[in-house]
Order: structure tokens, then sequence, then C-alpha cells
């Protein structure tokens, strides 16, 4: 069965820590993965989409990594600001146009 | 560009009254996208359109209905509301680039079922 699981379901970290979120896939035949960023009700933006020949990519203050044999990806951030705060979801998608596969996301809470 | 635009923002309906959530791109996008997220739940596929004139089903098409007439727009229709429908749903644009997708979310419509 295709599914992504994000782990921690929930973080609070300290405003200028750094702090990665995981997250783990069983889709196939896989095509890319995404991380989004949610605010608090807005649609998901997107940050960052990796095909499976790259292993990162980074975008300003986010860095995500794809171990495509182990199924792993992370979203590294670094230097937190209170603008960090959000979910963030992890997108798989299969080939095809309707095959994404969302996890339920990690809602980070930056503290000043 | 405006991107994905959603409307209404936010609504308030009855047990099996009706309405027509509202999609417009104006990205020239082939492929549109109707999901519901649930409060701590991951965004659901209700439906898909892959260009003017085609949709299909996605993981949750119950309860919905879908039309493509033109490329810019993909309302999603709901004949009967219930209170399992109360959620908050985005509509998603987007295109392929050798081989790749890029996908572009609206700001979402909020619905409440009483």
């Amino acid at each position: 069965k295709n599914q992504v699981e994000q782990s921690p379901q929930s973080l609070i970290i300290l405003e200028g820590k750094n702090c990665t979120l995981q997250c783990n896939y069983t889709v196939s035949p896989f095509s890319n993965l995404r991380w989004y960023k949610q605010d608090t009700g807005r649609g998901p933006v997107s940050l960052t989409i990796m095909t499976f020949s790259e292993n990162t990519k980074s975008n300003g203050r986010y860095t995500a990594t794809l171990d495509a044999d182990t199924k792993q990806s992370s979203l590294h951030i670094t230097a937190s600001q209170l603008s960090d705060s959000a979910s963030y979801i992890c997108v798989v998608s299969a080939f095809g146009a309707n095959n994404l596969f969302f996890g339920t996301g990690t809602r980070l809470t930056v503290i000043p | 560009n405006a991107g994905v635009t959603q409307t209404p923002k936010f609504r308030i309906l009855k047990i099996g009254q009706s309405m027509t959530l509202q999609c417009t791109q104006d990205m020239n996008h082939n492929y549109m996208y109707w999901y519901r997220q649930d409060p701590g739940m991951g965004l659901k596929l209700i439906y898909y359109s892959v260009g003017a004139g085609i949709t299909d089903k996605g993981e949750v098409p119950n309860g919905y209905n879908v039309s493509r007439s033109t490329t810019e727009d993909f309302p999603l229709r709901l004949e009967l509301a219930a209170p399992s429908q109360t959620s908050v749903y985005f509509c998603a644009s987007s295109y392929l680039r050798e081989g790749q997708e890029t996908q572009y979310f609206g700001p979402g419509t909020r619905l409440l079922v009483l």
C-alpha cells in the first residue's frame, strides 16, 4: 500500500535553533518527493521537489534530503524564525497525474 | 498571474443543502485537483482533471461532482450536504515539465455543515 508517514507529529523549538523533520514512504513507482509549507488557514506552498537522482536540495534556510534506497527524506530548517511556524507536508508522487500521496504533516511551532 | 483562486472563503450549509465551490486558475495548467483536508489529517483527493472535458474520481469522491468545461475552471459540486463534508477544501492546478509535475494550491474554502 502506498503510504507517507511523517515524524514528529508536532515540534516546538526556540527561535534561532535548527530542526529536522522526517518523512518515510512506501510509494512505488517513485517519481518525486516534495515538501510543502502550509501556514494556518492557507493552502500549501511548495518548498522543494526532488527526483530519484537527487539526494539534496536547498531553498534558503530549508534543505531537503532524499535517500531513495531507504525511502526516507528529511527537511532541515536552519536558524529558525517565528515565521517558520507552520505545518510541513511531505508529498510523494508516483507516475501518473493523480498519484500524489500526502503525509499528515509535522506541526512546527517556533517560540521566541 | 493570480494563480489559483477559490470562492467562497467560508460557507455554512444546512444538512441537505447544495452548493458549488469555485476554482479558477490563470496559468493555463492542464491538470486540476480538488482535495479536502480534515483537522489533523492529510489532504485527500476528491476528483481530478487532466484537461477540459476530462474528469476522474480520486480517493474520496462520494457526495461530490465536478465538471471541467474550460481549462481555467474546475467547480466542485455538493448536492446534499452532510456533516461529514465539514472540511477545508483545496483546489490545485499543475503542469508537467520534463516528466516532473509542479503543483500550485489555492487558499482553500472552509465549509461547515450543520
